[in-house]
């Protein structure tokens, strides 16, 4: 079963941010936060991923607590082509047998115009 | 640098067949992983292959199996087709060491009769 909890859906206005949050209240120490997501009838695009320091890149920022036990996605001007299906998983990295992710029903975020 | 391919597309099937689907990884990727995608159950591990063996399995029937070639190229098999096997089962390549960031391919459209 997935380890994180997201809202169902969510909608923003076009070119505001969009923060979309998720709980892991369960996470390992030695778990990372990622984010995917998919955009109608594509296959999963990653997006980011943290330990515990937020993260940021050319697509987003990624706020984790101090505690790890919750974090926030933050899409800083959202546009149109943002709709999608946002996925929090919490997932080991590479280094012992742990590869697959394990995808929850994540929320949909709905950007309008 | 080439993303992840899949093929067929588009595959229709009837009970009791057995169906094969391929994926070529990007070039460099060792890793490969198989998700199944139903609007039921969302999105589930299958399995994953690293350097021709198989790491990982999730939760399916022995009637789901896979095989990596030297080449990193995978295959998946479903033997025995049944009317709940109808998904859309992605592919997803990585380097399989270091942060678990995977690139899915556009899928396979199974669909059972």
């Amino acid at each position: 079963d997935a380890k994180t909890t997201q809202p169902t859906s969510m909608d923003c206005a076009e070119g505001r941010a969009a923060n979309l949050p998720c709980n892991h209240s369960t996470i390992s120490g030695n778990e990372y936060v990622y984010w995917y997501r998919q955009i109608h009838s594509q296959g999963p695009q990653y997006i980011i991923h943290g330990l515990k320091n937020n993260e940021t890149n050319e697509m987003a920022s990624l706020i984790i607590t101090e505690d790890r036990k919750s974090s926030t996605l933050i899409l800083p001007h959202a546009t149109l082509r943002d709709t999608a299906v946002y996925y929090c998983i919490v997932s080991q990295n590479y280094g012992g047998s742990q590869g697959n992710l394990i995808f929850g029903k994540g929320t949909k975020l709905s950007v309008k115009p | 640098k080439a993303g992840v391919t899949q093929t067929p597309r588009y595959l229709i099937k009837t009970r009791g067949q057995q169906v094969t689907l391929s994926c070529s990884p990007i070039s460099g990727h060792r890793s490969v992983s198989w998700y199944q995608q139903t609007p039921g159950q969302g999105l589930q591990f299958l399995f994953e292959y690293f350097s021709e063996t198989q790491r990982n399995k999730g939760n399916f029937p022995g009637r789901f199996s896979g095989r990596q070639f030297s080449n990193s190229r995978s295959e998946m098999n479903v033997s025995t087709l049944e009317l709940g096997d109808s998904a859309l089962y992605l592919c997803a390549s990585s380097l399989g060491r270091g942060v678990n960031e995977q690139f899915f391919g556009p899928g396979t459209r199974l669909t059972v009769l």
